[in-house]
């Protein structure tokens, strides 16, 4: 149990376009989803904090026009990078919380990241 | 914020020693302190995690401390083995969301 899909597992985008992924729980409802951001032998970087039926929180620095967040439903949430530029290329992961357990277990459940490339 | 450090960046090991993994925090806030396992382009793995009402948590060869008081909490890999080498991970989160703060991480390598 408490699986976490995302999709793509990598892209590469031309510089100026858009990219969408996904994020999905799909065993268990998450209310909070996270995006991370990790480049090349660096730790993960908290971007924002995804809610199911309001607007994201972004971490300090993180521009939430270029990154946008829609988390519709409990069991899915996407990250879209806007107008991606080289700098954007990294690996991008999501977690989520079990909500039938959030207020008893703390435990992440990570995807298995997206590899982004902007040429 | 919350802000965790790591300890240390790189760590080199022979097969069977011990390694020791530390990590302090800066909000005393934080309840809930986790350790991951990455391999190169995978995932984040759960191994271990300790609640702030625990001092210490073992599960086989892995285990966790926490020092609440100095705001510092340390891994232990008893009797490491090649399939040990890895990036791991510390973080800490005290909000009820869950948010978590990871330190920058140590590249563990165990020889033959």
């Amino acid at each position: 149990g408490a699986v976490v899909s995302q999709h793509p597992s990598w892209v590469i985008c031309k510089s100026g376009t858009s990219v969408k992924i996904e994020c999905r729980s799909l065993d268990f409802q998450a209310t909070t989803m996270f995006w991370y951001r990790q480049f090349p032998k660096q730790s993960l970087m908290l971007m924002a904090t995804s809610n199911e039926g309001s607007k994201a929180t972004y971490e300090q620095g993180v521009e939430k026009d270029k990154f946008l967040i829609n988390h519709a439903s409990l069991t899915l949430s996407t990250l879209t990078v806007t107008s991606a530029h080289p700098e954007d290329s990294s690996f991008y992961i999501c977690s989520a919380r079990d909500l039938s357990t959030s207020g008893i277990i703390n435990e992440q459940f990570f995807g298995p990241g997206t590899r982004l490339t902007v040429l | 914020g919350e802000n965790v450090e790591q300890h240390p960046s790189t760590l080199s090991v022979q097969e069977g020693d011990s390694a020791v993994i530390k990590c302090t925090y800066s909000d005393s806030a934080s309840n809930y302190f986790p350790w991951y396992k990455q391999e190169l382009g995978k995932r984040p793995q759960l191994i271990i995690d300790i609640r702030s009402n625990v001092g210490e948590k073992k599960d086989q060869r892995i285990a966790v401390t926490l020092n609440k008081t100095a705001k510092h909490f340390s891994l232990h890999i008893t009797e490491t083995q090649p399939e040990d080498s890895a990036v791991y991970f510390c973080a800490a989160t005290g909000t009820s969301y869950g948010k978590l703060t990871f330190g920058q991480g140590t590249i563990l390598t165990v020889h033959p």
